[in-house]
């Protein structure tokens, strides 16, 4: 069974620092990985994903997350945070699966919540 | 890129009634819809995976009967709360599967619903 886990759930950082955002993962196989943001009300919008290639994937917004295998993490990284970064950033699995009808499902990780301070 | 549209945006209802929320994919065909039910600060939880030309595939513990899902043509998906209830008042997110990009997902706004 695939499934993804944010340990943390609220991230504080100071506008212009660096910030992470944690993520781990167990699938069975090769994992999808997904990030994406949520702003209140609103419906989910792709950061960046994993596939497959480099293990640096880089995103909308300057947003890179780092795919480590060993670890099983894919942390979602900014090298300066803005405050318009605050917001609730969800990680994500793709169920690979052996077929059937939940072919295709994302998992979600319970969520961060990344508040930067001016 | 793929867009998702989801309306209303914002519904209020009358404990009893019955809401409909639709979910359509303007500019690519998704055989495959997924729809989300988003408590306050809680993850998203999926209720069912929705298919076109067949039956909805639904969570455990998610009532079919109540969440009723149609999916008629390859652009279109509904979710209608059936007989709607204060603790239905959530927050549902559709999603639908564009596989013209292999793996790309898109997300609808959203739709508040508030049974009072």
């Amino acid at each position: 069974a695939q499934s993804v886990a944010q340990p943390e759930d609220q991230v504080n950082v100071a506008e212009g620092n660096p910030l992470t955002v944690k993520c781990t993962y167990s699938v069975s196989g090769n994992p999808y990985l997904f990030w994406y943001v949520q702003y209140p009300n609103r419906g989910l919008q792709f950061l960046l994903k994993y596939i497959t290639g480099d293990n640096l994937v880089k995103g909308s917004y300057g947003f890179e997350a780092e795919f480590n295998k060993s670890q099983t993490s894919f942390h979602l990284k900014k090298p300066s945070a803005l405050v318009s970064d605050s917001a609730l950033y969800f990680c994500a699995v793709r169920d690979l699966g052996s077929g059937g009808s939940t072919l295709g499902r994302l998992y979600f990780g319970r969520g961060t919540q990344l508040t930067v301070w001016p | 890129g793929a867009v998702v549209s989801q309306h209303p945006s914002r519904v209020i209802c009358k404990s009893g009634t019955s809401v409909k929320i639709e979910c359509r994919s303007l500019d690519f065909q998704a055989t495959t819809m997924f729809w989300y039910r988003q408590f306050p600060k809680k993850s998203l939880m999926l209720m069912a995976t929705s298919n076109e030309g067949s039956k909805a595939t639904y969570e455990q513990g998610v009532e079919k009967d109540k969440f009723l899902i149609n999916h008629a043509s390859l652009t279109l998906s509904t979710l209608t709360v059936t007989s709607a209830h204060p603790e239905d008042s959530s927050f549902y997110i559709c999603s639908a599967r564009d596989q013209r990009t292999g793996d790309g997902y898109t997300f609808g706004s959203g739709t508040r619903l508030t049974v009072v």
